[in-house]
């Protein structure tokens, strides 16, 4: 158990919906990920965030959108579903820098992922 | 950004055997260089990672080696057993980390 917790664990459904995904973050870990995996594919990074901020943007379409609240949690906010956003996503965190500009060394803790299937 | 690219795709070694695993990155920046085993139905598991001030790092029956100036690194299991068999990420990080496609690892006993 990595500590990193993900609800739901599995979301059914319709084109044209919205859905929101939601992620804890471990203890003490002030960094949120998100990254979508589709199938038979590799780790897509999305968009990271670091107490409350936006940190870095990966391949997020617009109509996907993500926040961190001030308890640390997070949720991706995915609209206007298409068949092709069926995937695996995952949140993962991490102790994280206060400086973007420092380089640190950001392990990350994935959770278990929410597995989206639009119909 | 930051590339990574992973061979091989695919990987089947027989119980006993070593595997090796090798990615290439193109960020010259990057500086963290961190493994991940991902089982059938679980998120990614970190294994084993190495900063760019080192060359080699191991536990146990795994190892990880870091060529800065060719920008490349692998990954080597050693007498590798059926429960080693999942996939394996590779990964490169300066800020924002980029994974490699996957490797899926068959250990047959």
């Amino acid at each position: 158990d990595s500590g990193v917790t993900q609800t739901p664990k599995h979301l059914i459904t319709a084109t044209g919906q919205r859905v929101t995904l939601r992620c804890s973050p471990r203890s003490g870990d002030l960094s949120v990920y998100w990254y979508q995996q589709s199938l038979d594919q590799g780790l897509q990074f999305l968009i990271q965030y670091y107490n409350g901020e936006e940190r870095a943007k990966g391949n997020i379409l617009e109509r996907f959108s993500a926040q961190q609240f001030p308890d640390l949690h997070s949720e991706l906010n995915l609209s206007s579903l298409e068949l092709g956003d069926s995937a695996l996503y995952f949140c993962a965190s991490s102790v994280g820098s206060p400086d973007s500009q420092v380089p640190y060394y950001n392990e990350q803790f994935f959770g278990p992922g929410t597995r989206l299937t639009v119909l | 950004g930051e590339n990574v690219e992973q061979h091989p795709s695919t990987l089947s070694v027989q119980e006993g055997d070593s595997a090796v695993i090798k990615c290439t990155y193109s960020d010259s920046a990057s500086n963290y260089f961190p493994w991940y085993k991902q089982e059938l139905g679980k998120g990614p598991q970190l294994i084993i990672d190495i900063r760019s001030n080192v060359g080699e790092k191991k536990d146990q029956r795994i190892a990880v080696t870091l060529n800065k100036t060719a920008k490349h690194f692998s990954l080597h299991i050693t007498e590798t057993q059926p429960e080693d068999s999942a996939v394996y990420f590779c990964a490169a990080s300066k800020n924002d980390m980029r994974f490699g496609a996957g490797t899926r690892l068959t250990v047959k006993p």
